[in-house]
């Protein structure tokens, strides 16, 4: 079993839809759970970053984690062509800096 | 505040050579990781250094090494180039052992 998995599926939506991502962990030891943008031929950009249970949103985007589930989630409202990119959920364990990731979705926000 | 740098951007090598990349961190980071990443398997982690000691080590062959200097760059070193390290090798810095990271614009390696 993989330590993150992330349904790779490409998602298109239109203008000003919510996109709704997610990952499954399998380990409970990840404390650290981070969302990257990563644009084609660019290095990944991280998005959010928390450590706790519970709803973090910034701007448009909302990060979710529920560690009794092991799920965490990405809300993107009121979605923009920019936002077209592949989307990355990342871990880690406490005291290290070794993030696991997910195989990314691509997601295309159609004008 | 400058950005995680990679250098070369692009490198295209034969199957048998060896190859370095460098990595310069942010400013006042003091932690460098290394990723290769590619379609098949993802973003996979290679190595960790953290003031010039390697902290943790991915699942990747003796091939791939690495180190970081005193003024936290880094360098990763692969040896006897194989097909299959064809990636986009990823530099993460973070200010500390336990922190958000991150990344340069990557290398793009290619062994023909």
């Amino acid at each position: 079993q993989k330590e993150v998995e992330q349904d790779p599926g490409p998602l298109s939506v239109p203008e000003g839809a919510i996109v709704s991502l997610n990952c499954t962990y399998s380990n409970s030891a990840f404390q650290y759970f981070m969302w990257y943008r990563q644009y084609s031929r660019k290095g990944p950009e991280l998005l959010m970053y928390t450590y706790s249970s519970g709803n973090k949103e910034d701007g448009r985007f909302t990060a979710q984690v529920d560690k009794s589930s092991k799920y965490i989630s990405l809300f993107i409202r009121d979605s923009q062509p920019s936002d077209s990119a592949t989307y990355l959920c990342a871990m880690s364990f406490y005291g290290n800096n070794r993030l696991a990731f997910g195989k990314g979705n691509q997601v295309v926000v159609i004008p | 505040k400058a950005g995680v740098t990679q250098t070369p951007r692009y490198l295209i090598k034969t199957r048998g050579q060896q190859v370095t990349l460098s990595c310069s961190p942010i400013s006042g980071h003091r932690s460098v990781s290394w990723y290769q990443q590619t379609p098949g398997q993802g973003l996979q982690f290679l190595f960790e250094y953290f003031s010039e000691t390697q902290r943790n080590k991915g699942n990747f062959p003796g091939r791939f090494s690495g180190r970081q200097f005193s003024n936290s760059r880094s360098e990763m070193n692969v040896s006897t180039l194989e097909l299959g390290d064809s990636a986009l090798y990823l530099c993460a810095s973070s200010r500390t052992a336990v922190d958000e990271q991150f990344f340069g614009p990557g290398t793009r390696l290619t062994v023909l």
